[in-house]
């Protein structure tokens, strides 16, 4: 089955600078990864998405990149601020999987 | 319309005592999915209903769980005999199709003593 390894699992940045988080996968067959933001005592939320027909993907602060021959993608935070601070999981399926498979999670503070 | 609602929001029970969890999806979510969540960990699968076709339990730690659905409504987790590894958070997600956006509830956190 699909597993998804994801680095660093804390990221501590100063506001208004940019984070990292990425994460591998090993199904080649993988087509979909979404990214969702868990704060404390709530369910995660999806943030942004990316499938294989495409390498990137933006909406304001947020970015996905994806490279389908290393496999591995990357969520990209600008000029972060003390909101985004939350745990962040990167997730894979293909289209024969019936569910996602989620990493470890990546836990982002953003210091004032 | 309303989200993904689950409840108990937290259950504390005694190790060897059977928990029921709820979950009521977003109306008109064919696909509905259980996840456990331990504490500062990752998502982990555990059973996945899509209309009323067969449920894919490959992600059941054991056969202390099982998980009902009605129709494309409410779904059921139910842990027996509960044990103390049992103690986490179980999510609920919903989404309009296998695979599209999931959307979670808050959680039940479970608590065995």
């Amino acid at each position: 089955g699909e597993n998804v390894e994801q680095h660093p699992s804390t990221l501590s940045v100063q506001e208004g600078d940019s984070a990292v988080i990425k994460c591998t996968y090993s199904d080649s067959a993988s087509n979909y990864f979404p990214w969702y933001k868990q704060e404390l005592g709530k369910g995660p939320q999806l943030i942004i998405d990316i499938r294989s027909n495409v390498g990137e993907k933006k909406d304001q602060r947020i970015a996905v990149t994806l490279n389908k021959t290393a496999k591995h993608f990357s969520l990209h935070i600008t000029e972060t601020q003390p909101e985004d601070s939350a745990v962040y999981f990167c997730a894979a399926s293909s289209g024969s999987a019936r569910q996602l498979t989620f990493g470890s999670g990546t836990q982002l503070t953003v210091l004032p | 319309g309303a989200g993904v609602s689950q409840s108990p929001s937290n259950k504390v029970t005694e190790k060897g005592k059977d928990v029921e969890l709820r979950c009521d999806p977003i109306s008109g979510h064919t696909a509905l999915y259980w996840y456990r969540q331990r504490l500062g960990q990752g998502l982990e699968f555990l059973i996945y209903f899509q209309g009323n076709s067969a449920p894919d339990k490959s992600g059941l730690p054991s056969d202390r769980f099982s998980a009902e659905r009605t129709g494309e409504s409410v779904s059921t987790l139910t842990i027996q005999r509960t044990q103390q590894e049992d103690s986490a958070v179980y999510l609920c997600a919903s989404s309009l199709r296998r695979n599209e956006k999931l959307f979670f509830g808050s959680g039940t956190q479970l608590s065995v003593l």
